[in-house]
């Protein structure tokens, strides 16, 4: 989606290893969200934030972290915590308003070697 | 718990056929529902239904809410082969404020044959 970057395109992680998705907006949303997708699975919200220095924990957190230093950026952290990292990583961000939808960006494929 | 469940979950068709996908869902707090067309990668938005019965429309895509018997459809009339994707439905949950979430259906998948 225009506005909405994310990198890299493919990401691979050994094991024990911490890796960082970028997403980054030129819209000036003030949401951002990151989601997990796998097959047979509809989307599930990671983290989200709705401004700069604050963000939440979605439905599935455990072994990922994000910060929000700026209004542009919403990196996330995959921690060697998570245990089934393998998945396609979606990022989201909103307009303000009830009546803006999410937009997503291109998305990360990230596997494990 | 909050859900969304759609069906079918794959489809194939000929092209010209008219196809409806089918959402129905549990959302608490429930402020609206959100249809996206997603190919290789990134969702794309189609619609965004707030108010029931009234239908929403672009081209050859059409949708529809109603709210009392909590579900929504998505109609293709004169499919293409460009149509051919997973279709994605969402409910936003409305938790007061400026917060809200979407829960995601596992979408169905459509196949438009030449």
């Amino acid at each position: 989606d225009g506005g909405i970057t994310q990198s890299p395109k493919y990401l691979f992680r050994k094991e024990g290893q911490n890796v960082t998705l970028s997403c980054e907006q030129n819209l000036n949303h003030d949401a951002m969200y990151w989601y997990r997708q796998d097959p047979g699975q509809g989307l599930r919200l990671i983290y989200y934030s709705q401004i700069v220095n604050d963000f939440q924990k979605g439905d599935i957190a455990e072994g990922y972290s994000v910060s929000r230093e700026k209004k542009e950026s919403f990196p996330l952290t995959v921690t060697s915590a998570q245990k089934n990292p393998t998945a396609f990583y979606l990022c989201a961000i909103k307009d303000r308003g009830p009546g803006q939808p999410q937009h997503f960006g291109d998305g990360t494929r990230l596997s494990i070697l | 718990e909050d859900k969304v469940v759609q069906s079918p979950l794959s489809l194939v068709v000929h092209e010209g056929d008219t196809v409806t996908l089918n959402c129905s869902y549990e959302v608490t707090n429930f402020r609206s529902l959100l249809w996206y067309k997603q190919e290789k990668k990134a969702p794309t938005f189609l619609f965004m239904l707030t108010s029931s019965g009234i239908e929403k429309k672009s081209g050859r895509l059409s949708s529809i809410l109603d709210k009392k018997e909590l579900f929504s459809i998505l109609n293709i009339t004169a499919t293409q082969t460009g149509d051919s994707a997973v279709y994605l439905c969402a409910g936003r949950r409305d938790y007061g404020g400026a917060t809200n979430k979407l829960i995601f259906g596992t979408g169905t998948l459509l196949a438009v044959q030449p």
